[in-house]
């Protein structure tokens, strides 16, 4: 099956800074889907992407996917303490899932 | 709430024994994917069942099976467990049968925390 890297495992951030979370594939992703986990929670589905370039806004985060659809990255600008949590990112076929980043928030 | 149900929520139990974790997706949902997470790891897909019969297939360990009912709800069956099952085990429900090319969205249950002693 397919392999989705994401980097950096940990970050820490003052709260009001960007946070940005990069997944990599080593194959073609058909798509990609986030997902946020929050301390003590499950997973939650944040968006899919399935065009090459594709970038879609929510809010104060923003996921590029990218043209080679190799990668993807989420990015959270201003990042506030509701933001703190897991961000995976999921191959195309929904079932593989990145082993996380982990945003941690200093105020 | 994401409308996927799963019980029990904690569950401890010694190595060797047999345990039964429980999912019932949201309604309306023909497929239930089963994870693992463990400490520092990321979700660990299982297996996949599509209105009863078995989609996908990840790493699930012989000692683990796993069935789908005809009222869609979901067992995960672990048994000769051992210390390194301790996991915490979500169930997750789509629509659809899932695939590269289709939308699937995946609404995750609030996981059963496993504990072998």
């Amino acid at each position: 099956g397919q392999q989705v890297m994401q980097i950096p495992q940990y970050q820490h951030v003052q709260e009001g800074e960007d946070f940005t979370t990069y997944c990599n594939s080593s194959t073609t992703l058909s798509n990609i889907q986030w997902y946020k986990q929050r301390p003590g929670g499950h997973p939650v589905f944040l968006i899919q992407l399935v065009k090459s370039g594709e970038v879609k806004k929510q809010k104060r985060l923003t996921f590029q996917f990218g043209e080679a659809k190799k990668n993807s990255s989420l990015h959270i600008t201003a990042t506030q303490t509701t933001d703190v949590g897991t961000y995976f990112c999921a191959s195309a076929d929904g079932l593989t899932f990145g082993k996380g980043t982990h945003l941690i928030i200093q105020p | 709430d994401s409308g996927v149900t799963q019980t029990p929520k904690h569950l401890i139990t010694a190595t060797g024994q047999r345990v039964t974790l429980r999912c019932s997706p949201r309604s309306g949902d023909l497929s239930v994917y089963w994870y693992q997470q463990s400490l520092d790891q990321g979700l660990q897909f299982l297996i996949q069942y599509y209105n009863g019969e078995e989609r996908a297939k990840g790493n699930i360990l012989e000692r683990f099976s796993a069935q789908q009912f005809p009222d869609l709800h979901s067992e995960l069956n672990l048994s000769s467990l051992e210390l390194g099952d301790s996991a915490l085990y979500f169930c997750a429900s789509s629509v659809g049968s899932g695939g590269p090319l289709s939308y699937n969205e995946q609404f995750f249950g609030p996981g059963t925390r496993l504990t072998v002693l």
